[in-house]
């Protein structure tokens, strides 16, 4: 089955440093999510994404966070400057087309550890 | 978004099967139930989803009920390597394609 794939699976930074967290959707998928788990916690909703357009974003979602599409193929999370709280596992997910019917690829994750 | 009630935790016997309840009253006519698991801190694994019928699929069977106010997913033979965090959403949200809302999920051991 095909896979969304993330790099890296752990990725370990400095309070203040930005980060850029990188996805590649399946291929024929056309909508793309993060999410973000912190230690212990459900995971949350940060935003969609569609068209080279944000659709959706959580309270989360703030100034310091942004998402890219550059290329054909990667979907990338960027966090401007990072704050302690930020450390977590970020999910990038896609689907297909747009009916509610089709359900959600998730990746394996990348642990973000801000120091 | 629909909300959604599991029971924190449950227990099953290897082999027997597991049957996890959701309480989703809230949800819309239109809204699929979606169940996932997430096993450790894995990527949430999709297991199945369904409007109104019941569903079946290699993994699991769903089963809403009528009103669709509720739904059981059943692991027929639970092993080992099902004990997880099973969460139960609708696919609902702010635009037209949705998105998932994570709970808290229902923790499912499966012993020996």
């Amino acid at each position: 089955e095909p896979e969304v794939t993330q790099t890296p699976s752990h990725q370990v930074t400095q309070m203040g440093q930005e980060v850029i967290l990188r996805c590649v959707p399946i291929s024929n998928h056309l909508y793309f999510y993060w999410y973000r788990q912190i230690l212990g916690q459900k995971v949350e909703f940060l935003v969609s994404f569609y068209n080279n357009e944000i659709s959706e974003k959580s309270e989360i979602f703030d100034d310091q966070f942004s998402v890219e599409r550059p290329d054909g193929s990667n979907f990338t999370l960027k966090i401007r400057s990072t704050k302690l709280e930020d450390s977590a596992m970020y999910f990038c997910a896609s689907k297909r087309g747009p009916s509610t019917n089709e359900k959600l690829f998730f990746g394996s994750g990348t642990q973000l550890s801000v120091l | 978004d629909a909300k959604t009630t599991q029971p924190p935790s449950m227990d099953c016997a290897e082999g027997r099967a597991a049957n996890l309840p959701c309480n989703h009253s809230t949800i819309s006519g239109n809204e699929y139930v979606y169940w996932y698991r997430q096993i450790h801190s894995q990527g949430p694994q999709y297991i199945i989803h369904g409007l109104k019928n019941n569903e079946t699929n290699e993994m699991a069977s769903l089963i809403i009920t009528e009103d669709r106010k509720s739904s059981t997913l059943i692991l027929p033979h639970a092993t080992l390597r099902d004990t997880a965090v099973y969460y139960c959403m609708g696919f609902g949200g702010g635009t037209s394609y949705g998105k998932l809302t994570f709970g808290q999920g229902t923790i499912l051991t499966v012993h020996p």
